[in-house]
């Protein structure tokens, strides 16, 4: 258990809706990463907060938004739903911004039909 | 379980035997790098990580090896066993700019352990 809560575990919608997925950072860490998995893509970096604020952005669609609360923890937004968002969404955290091994969540599997 | 992908490159040892695995990074100014393993419907989990000041870093059972000038990573696993079976991602952090302290991974390995 690395200690990176995320919920749910599966989630089914349709086309065009909108979906939360929720992270809770291991005790202590202030850095948030979300991460899209898909069968073609690998592992790609989507965006990161840092005590609240952003601090980088990778391969994240204008459809996607995410923030981070004051008690850290962290929501991801997918609006707009399209088949090709159907992927494993990870969350994982760590105590600094960079330079140090961050710690991944069980993700989520989203599916989208 | 899922697969993390259907056209990964694949290692196919026998078990007890050592375990090579290899990784091109993209960037000469990263600084960082992981080596994480994935198993079968987990999120990745932290192996053993190498700052670039160093070309040699070891574990319980891994050793990571830098070679900044090819720009290569690779991870050895002694005396592999078939809990050792998962994908291993190498991970570079590119520590400048905009992209300070998110992780670039890439394709992945499997690795599968033969009884």
């Amino acid at each position: 258990d690395s200690g990176v809560t995320q919920t749910p575990k599966h989630l089914i919608t349709a086309t065009g809706q909108r979906v939360t997925l929720r992270c809770s950072p291991r005790s202590g860490d202030l850095s948030v990463y979300w991460y899209q998995q898909s069968l073609d893509q690998g592992l790609q970096f989507l965006i990161q907060y840092y005590n609240g604020e952003e601090r980088a952005k990778g391969n994240i669609l204008e459809r996607f938004s995410a923030q981070q609360f004051p008690d850290l923890h962290s929501e991801l937004n997918l609006s707009s739903l399209e088949l090709g968002d159907s992927a494993l969404y990870f969350c994982a955290s760590s105590v600094v911004q960079m330079n140090t091994e961050a710690f991944f969540g069980q993700g989520t599997r989203l599916t989208v039909v | 379980g899922e697969s993390v992908g259907l056209h990964l490159p694949t290692l196919s040892v026998q078990e007890g035997d050592n375990s090579i695995i290899n990784c091109a990074y993209s960037n000469s100014a990263s600084d960082y790098f992981i080596w994480y393993k994935q198993e079968s419907g987990k999120g990745p989990q932290f192996i053993i990580d190498i700052r670039s000041n160093m070309d040699k870093r070891q574990g319980q059972r891994v050793t990571v090896l830098l070679n900044k000038t090819v720009k290569h990573l690779s991870l050895q696993i002694a005396a592999t066993q078939p809990g050792d079976s998962a994908v291993y991602f190498c991970a570079e952090n590119i520590g400048y700019g905009g992209s300070q302290g998110n992780l670039i991974f890439g394709k992945g390995t499997k690795l599968s352990v033969k009884p």
